[in-house]
């Protein structure tokens, strides 16, 4: 299967600094899709954002962006002020067509840590 | 909405038993699969389907089945449990896989840690 890349396996920053979490993938496919879910000490997977690979514009929400390298193939995430409720595994997705029926390829996770 | 829900939220079992994880979501939704997450590693797939009757392997299939025979369950079972299948499993649904167009973010359910001893 083509890699989705998380090499950050740890990160750990002191709240209010900025921090980037890379995701690099690997595909064949043309038409794909990228995600990025949140997952607190709860252990419940939270939904961030989905974007396609014809879409190359930065995202912004409110102290969270995205940017999207296609010519890298890297979706990395800033949260931007961390907070300590930042702190989670972060975990990045893409989607994989398998025989017309398209599935996700999963990274391995960066726990992120905001210190107070 | 409840949403996507799992039972049991924990569960202990010895090696050779067999038990069965049960996902249900009413979102009407056709797509459900079953993951699991092991330290490290991400999620993994274990089967998935497309829609009631239709079940697929996913990477990790081996010791467990599944059957859709409506759109809001989708049991995973496991036949002999081992060890090795001490992991936090995770069902997730979303509208459809079937086209690239129409993939949806999926939504998943809280999770089921299984210990096997």
């Amino acid at each position: 299967a083509q890699k989705v890349t998380q090499a950050q396996t740890e990160i750990s920053v002191v709240e209010k600094e900025d921090v980037t979490l890379d995701c690099v993938y690997e595909t064949r496919d043309t038409t794909y899709y990228l995600f990025w879910y949140k997952q607190p000490p709860s252990g419940e997977l939270v939904f961030l954002i989905r974007r396609n690979s014809f879409d190359e514009q930065n995202e912004i929400s409110g102290r969270y962006s995205w940017n999207f390298q296609k010519s890298t193939s890297s979706f990395n995430f800033t949260i931007t002020a961390s907070q300590v409720v930042d702190s989670a595994v972060y975990f990045c997705a893409r989607s994989e067509d398998k025989d017309s029926n398209y599935q996700l390829i999963w990274g391995a996770g960066t726990k992120l840590i905001i210190k107070p | 909405n409840a949403g996507v829900t799992q039972t049991p939220k924990f569960q202990v079992l010895k090696t050779g038993q067999s038990m069965t994880l049960q996902c249900a979501q009413d979102m009407n939704h056709e797509y459900m699969s079953w993951y699991r997450q092991d330290p490290g590693m991400g999620l993994r797939l274990i089967h998935y389907s497309v829609g009631a009757g239709i079940t697929d392997q996913g990477e990790v299939p081996n010791g467990y089945n599944v059957s859709r025979s409506t759109t809001e369950d989708f049991p995973l079972r496991l036949l002999s449990a081992a060890p090795s299948q001490t992991s936090v499993y995770f069902c997730a649904s979303s509208y459809s896989s079937l086209s690239v167009f129409s993939y949806n973010e999926q939504f998943f359910g809280p999770g089921t840690r299984l210990t096997v001893l």
